[in-house]
C-alpha cells in the first residue's frame, strides 16, 4: 500500500463548478505539500501546510491531522486549473518527500 | 520563479553510455533533490544533498551517483544507462528540508534507446 494516495485519479469537471481533490496517508507527518504540474510539465508548489486551512486566490488546503488526511478545494473552476495536483508529505524521519501518485483535472468550458 | 537551471532539457543516447545531468540554481539553498517521474509512479526521489559534498539516497538509487562540489550545482550521473532509466527528471531546491515548500525546475525529458 502506498503511503500517499490521492483521488480521484482523473476529474473533469465543468467551468465554475467547486472542486475537491483528497489525500490520505499513512505515516506520521510534519508538514504536507499541495503540487500542480502544469500540461507542459513545469511544478509549481501551492502550499504546505501541517495543521488548519490555507487559502490562495481560489485554492483551498485542509488537513486533519488525527484522520491522516487533507484536501485541496477549488472554487469558481476554471479552464487554466486543468493541470494535474500532486500531494507529498514529509514524515518525521527525514528531509524527504514522498508523492502521491496525482490527480488528474481537466476543467471544461 | 526560483532560479533553478536544469540541463540538458533533453537527451537521447543510447544503452551503456554514461549520462550526466546537471541541476544549476542561484538560490543559494541548502537542499537540492534529484526525482524521477514515471507513469504510473509519480515522483520518485533518486539522491537528495544537503551540502556540500553531503549527500543521501532515496527510494531509488541504485544506477545512479550524484555530486556535489559547489552550493550551486547537483549533478546526477548515469554510469551505464538502460532502457529503464528512460523518464523525466526534475531538480528540486529547498531552504530547509521538508519544512519550506520545494522549488522544481522545468525537467529533463531522458531517453534510452
Amino acid at each position: 500500500k502506498n503511503e500517499v494516495e490521492q483521488s480521484p485519479q482523473n476529474l473533469t469537471a465543468q467551468e465554475g463548478e467547486f472542486i475537491t481533490i483528497n489525500c490520505s496517508y499513512s505515516v506520521g507527518i510534519s508538514a504536507l505539500h499541495w503540487l500542480q504540474q502544469h500540461p507542459g510539465g513545469g511544478i509549481v508548489s501551492l502550499f504546505m501546510l501541517s495543521s488548519g486551512k490555507k487559502k490562495h486566490g481560489r485554492l483551498i488546503a485542509t488537513i486533519n491531522i488525527q484522520e491522516k488526511h487533507s484536501s485541496l478545494h477549488i472554487t469558481a473552476s476554471h479552464p487554466r486549473d486543468s493541470a494535474v495536483y500532486i500531494c507529498a508529505v514529509r514524515n518525521n524521519a527525514g528531509n524527504m518527500l514522498t508523492f502521491g501518485g496525482g490527480t488528474r483535472l481537466m476543467v471544461k468550458p | 520563479d526560483a532560479g533553478i537551471t536544469q540541463s540538458p532539457r533533453h537527451k537521447v543516447t543510447e544503452t551503456g553510455t554514461p549520462v550526466t545531468l546537471r541541476c544549476h540554481q542561484t538560490e543559494n539553498h541548502r537542499y537540492m533533490y534529484w526525482y524521477r517521474q514515471d507513469p504510473g509512479h509519480g515522483l520518485r526521489l533518486i539522491h537528495y544533498s544537503y551540502g556540500v559534498k553531503d549527500t543521501d539516497k532515496g527510494e531509488v538509487s541504485d544506477g545512479y551517483s550524484v555530486s556535489r562540489s559547489k552550493t550551486e550545482d547537483f549533478l546526477l550521473t548515469l554510469e551505464s544507462a538502460t532502457s529503464s532509466q528512460t523518464s523525466v527528471y526534475f531538480c528540486a531546491i529547498s531552504e530547509s528540508g521538508g519544512y519550506q515548500p520545494q522549488h522544481f525546475g522545468d525537467g529533463t525529458r531522458l531517453s534510452i534507446l
